[in-house]
């Protein structure tokens, strides 16, 4: 079975810093892969980022890294330089062989960034 | 504007009614992807469509009728639903599901329908 926790149920960062969201994971599958949306309130749900199991480097995509620690089974969101748009619900998930390949997701991060 | 796109974007029924919500995209994706999702919770897969046949249901309720027509629509039936039905639908759809590769396909998510049921 595998398993995505999210422990921080909601975080205030002030705007043009930068904030840490953390997930951890657990699987037996050797190959996964590990992602990360956003939702704002208005619903839809936004890829940010993308890392694989046997990725050597953290992913980046702009204002989003991924600090990726495999042994220590973490793949955790930083978002720098916040902005009072990325005021959202953040989701991290994974994708395994063993459970066809659905997508599994954490329970989810509320971010609310303050002027 | 997302590359899914989802209609209506708010649906009020009864519970006896008879409804649809509609789902398309121009991706060339072949998975495609039903989920329910309830304030402040993840979205829960309800269905998923791989090269226009339906390879997962979730156990869901009659009730929810998945349709694949062609490759760039997805619909979802409604009929009898019940207080609890009342959620955020949202479509998604991916490059593919189980082949090779697939592991690092992110599903592309519509804005959701809000379905209240009286």
């Amino acid at each position: 079975a595998q398993k995505i926790t999210q422990t921080q149920p909601g975080m205030f960062v002030q705007e043009k810093e930068a904030v840490t969201l953390d997930c951890t994971y657990d699987t037996s599958d050797p190959s996964y892969g590990l992602f990360w949306y956003k939702q704002p309130s208005s619903g839809e749900m936004i890829f940010l980022i993308y890392q694989g199991s046997y990725d050597q480097q953290n992913a980046t995509e702009g204002r989003y890294s991924l600090n990726f620690q495999k042994a220590r089974k973490s793949a955790n969101l930083v978002i720098s330089a916040s902005q009072l748009g990325d005021s959202a619900m953040y989701f991290c998930a994974m994708r395994v062989p063993s459970n066809d390949y659905k997508l599994s997701f954490g329970a989810g991060t509320t971010v609310t960034v303050r002027a | 504007d997302t590359e899914v796109t989802q209609t209506p974007k708010h649906l009020v029924m009864g519970m006896t009614n008879k409804k649809s919500l509609k789902c398309e995209q121009h991706m060339g994706h072949r998975a495609m992807y039903w989920y329910k999702q309830k304030a402040k919770k993840p979205p829960e897969l309800m269905f998923v469509y791989s090269y226009e046949k339906l390879s997962i249901n979730e156990s869901v309720p009659s009730r929810f009728s998945p349709e694949c027509p062609n490759s760039s629509l997805l619909n979802l039936h409604l009929h009898a639903l019940q207080p609890e039905d009342s959620a955020l639908y949202l479509c998604a759809s991916s490059l593919q599901t189980r082949r090779t590769g697939a592991l690092n396909q992110p599903q592309h998510f519509g804005d959701g329908t809000r379905l209240s049921i009286l």
